[in-house]
């Protein structure tokens, strides 16, 4: 069956270091891929997309890449800041005719000042 | 612009009672979703819509789960009877199109935590 792994329950960074975010996936070969922010109490927030003809992706300080030989895509966060801790999710469409989303666990990110 | 809005925030209930939760998605976005998500996992999802077709249910317990899309807009997931392993937070998400449209990203409602008893 098709598995999503987010290596690392919880990752802590000191403020200012790149955090890096693992997904592994297996089985399935992923149209695209996306990855999300949760706070306590509330829902995902998108950041950043990924299709599978894509090897990187950016936006501001957040870096993804996608690695359809490997199955895997790493999340870096830049310059890292206490505000950016929080649960970062991964999802995979691993749908062929139609889409099918899953998601990873998450990894909960700490960025100690 | 609104985000999409789900109701109540919270619930209570004893087990073997029933429970709905609402939904309303960002307006004009066809796709509509509904997770369930456990303490500690990532949200896994029961259905999907688009407009008012189901197009997945494949995780949808039926036994005790439903949900409704009318007119393709608001949607209601309802559990009868609710269990104890019902428990869990209830995440209504939507978007513009599903896969290949260029407009896959998911927008999240706040979520309804439900405790059951």
């Amino acid at each position: 069956s098709q598995k999503i792994e987010q290596n690392s329950e919880a990752l802590n960074i000191q403020e200012g270091k790149t955090a890096t975010l693992t997904c592994n996936y297996t089985n399935y070969s992923p149209a695209y891929l996306q990855w999300y922010r949760q706070d306590p109490g509330r829902g995902p927030v998108f950041l950043l997309l990924i299709r599978e003809n894509e090897k990187e992706k950016r936006k501001e300080r957040l870096k993804v890449t996608f690695d359809t030989t490997l199955k895997q895509s790493l999340f870096h966060i830049t310059a890292s800041q206490p505000a950016d801790s929080a649960t970062y999710l991964c999802a995979l469409d691993i749908g062929s005719s139609a889409s099918k989303i899953i998601f990873g666990s998450g990894t909960r990110l700490s960025i100690r000042p | 612009e609104a985000g999409v809005v789900q109701s109540p925030r919270y619930k209570i209930i004893e087990k073997k009672q029933p429970v709905a939760f609402w939904c309303n998605p960002i307006s004009g976005h066809n796709t509509l979703y509904w997770y369930r998500q456990n303490l500690g996992q990532g949200p896994e999802l029961l259905i999907r819509y688009e407009n008012e077709e189901a197009v997945d249910d494949s995780q949808l317990p039926k036994d005790r789960f439903s949900a409704e899309r009318l007119k393709g807009v608001d949607s209601t997931l309802k559990i009868q009877p609710a269990e104890l392993g019902d428990s869990a937070v209830y995440l209504c998400a939507s978007s513009l199109g599903g896969t290949g449209t260029g407009e896959e990203t998911q927008y999240f409602g706040p979520g309804t935590r439900l405790l059951v008893l």
